[in-house]
């Protein structure tokens, strides 16, 4: 059962573009983190969202956790060819819990 | 800033070779883990440890074991490699507020 779902799968744009992506659940979560991976490296760490409804900023990208702390989505403005990557993103269910992992976002940035 | 080694980026190994894959983290976590990453399969949980001389299984735990004889060191061993067993092998430690840090990753070929 995917219990977190990542949407699209696989994104390519054009450099300078904007975009925002999804991860969703039927189930609350306690934080959620995104993360960015690119090939050959490990994921590391963008954001942790904690309250309901909490936007955080990272430069041009731009987190918001829903209200009910079930979804969350990813906005980068202008987005350069350095956002390549694959975008995860990972639920908890408590502070001993196991992160529950979406299958993550394939973003490609053109020059 | 928070660390987390992995002993090697890249192994190929041989059918039926016993291997090692050592984790090691600086931050004095109490949380570790080790996952698989295949394309399409997204990240899976092997094994994970919340103390020392601690495990648990994952999802998919069969083929593999795990040592956590000291704090900051957490091995997943690989008893009789098999080729199903190429992957992208990532270590994860995490603070009690549920922010997961990954290693680097270790890319491993079984011929």
């Amino acid at each position: 059962t995917q219990l977190l779902e990542q949407s699209p799968q696989f994104l390519s744009i054009q450099e300078g573009e904007n975009l925002t992506v999804y991860c969703n659940s039927s189930s609350v979560f306690s934080s959620l983190q995104w993360y960015r991976q690119e090939p050959g490296e490990g994921p590391v760490l963008l954001v942790t969202v904690v309250t309901g409804g909490e936007v955080k900023k990272l430069k041009r990208l731009t987190f918001q956790f829903g209200d009910a702390r079930k979804d969350s989505s990813l906005h980068i403005t202008a987005a350069q060819p350095g956002d390549t990557g694959l975008y995860l993103c990972a639920g908890a269910h408590g502070a001993n819990s196991k992160l529950t992992f979406g299958k993550g976002i394939t973003l490609s940035v053109r020059p | 800033d928070v660390k987390v080694t992995q002993s090697s980026r890249y192994l190929v190994k041989r059918t039926g070779e016993k291997v090692f894959l050592e984790c090691v983290q600086d931050m004095d976590h109490e949380n570790m883990f080790w996952y698989r990453q295949d394309p399409g399969l997204g990240l899976r949980l092997i094994y994970f440890s919340y103390d020392v001389k601690m495990k648990e299984k994952g999802d998919i735990p069969e083929g593999y074991s795990v040592s956590r004889e000291k704090k900051e060191r957490f091995s997943l061993i690989l008893e009789s490699a098999s080729t199903n067993q190429t992957s992208m092998y990532l270590c994860a430690s995490r603070t009690e507020w549920e922010t997961q840090y990954f290693g680097p990753g270790t890319r491993l070929l079984v011929l």
